[in-house]
């Protein structure tokens, strides 16, 4: 079966950098991908690594290492708008493109 | 807007009725996707759609749900015999590879 393990919440300054760990258990998969939602939103895709080391995209960088089975996302120059969960997903290479979800880490950001 | 949209937003029923939502996906998209997502969870995989085939559903999918997409466009999702255990947000997603686009939801209460 395939699990992912997110810490439930985390709590930033406005303006620092948090990281959001994502560690799994599945027996392969194709990618890790981010996801943020707002209360109330629906999920808006952040990332993607399909291979191990890290990409970046503005404010926001993803990291995978399938040796480690860990990932994480690292948002920099935290903003007050960056309030919201983020989840961590995979798509297990025994399925059509669905992804199998984390529960998600709120993020609480303070001015 | 040329977004995932969904109908309704809301819907209340009582225990034991049926319903029907409706998603219409990015116009491009081949794959759609039907997820449930309950407050403090990540999306939990319903059903998946690569045209009008549906090739995917999850075992733990009761009988009491169906989905169609006759013609490869929209998508519709039924709950049949409403139980208050269904009370969730229901997303519809498209893609045309691995990121996913998710419509806004529709939020289910069974009373």
């Amino acid at each position: 079966g395939q699990s992912l393990e997110q810490p439930s919440e985390v709590t930033a300054v406005e303006g620092a950098i948090v990281q959001i760990n994502c560690t799994y258990q599945t027996s392969g998969f194709y990618g890790l991908s981010w996801y943020q939602q707002h209360d109330g939103g629906a999920p808006t895709f952040l990332s993607y690594n399909g291979l191990d080391g890290l990409e970046e995209t503005g404010r926001f960088s993803s990291f995978l290492s399938r040796s480690d089975s860990y990932g994480y996302l690292l948002l920099q120059e935290l903003q007050m708008k960056d309030s919201a969960s983020y989840f961590c997903a995979v798509r297990p290479w025994d399925s059509n493109y669905q992804l199998i979800w984390g529960a998600g880490t709120k993020l609480i950001i303070k001015p | 807007d040329t977004g995932v949209s969904q109908d309704p937003r809301h819907k209340i029923t009582k225990r034991g009725q049926n319903v029907t939502f409706r998603c219409d996906p990015i116009s491009e998209h081949n794959r759609l996707y039907w997820y449930r997502q309950t407050l403090g969870q990540g999306p939990e995989f319903l059903t998946y759609f690569q045209n009008e085939a549906q090739l995917e559903k999850s075992r733990l999918l009761s009988d009491r749900f169906s989905a169609e997409r006759p013609k490869g466009s929209f998508s519709t999702l039924e709950i049949q015999r409403t139980e208050q255990g269904d009370s969730a947000m229901y997303l519809c997603a498209s893609s045309l590879v691995a990121e996913q686009y998710f419509g806004p939801g529709t939020r289910l209460t069974v009373t």
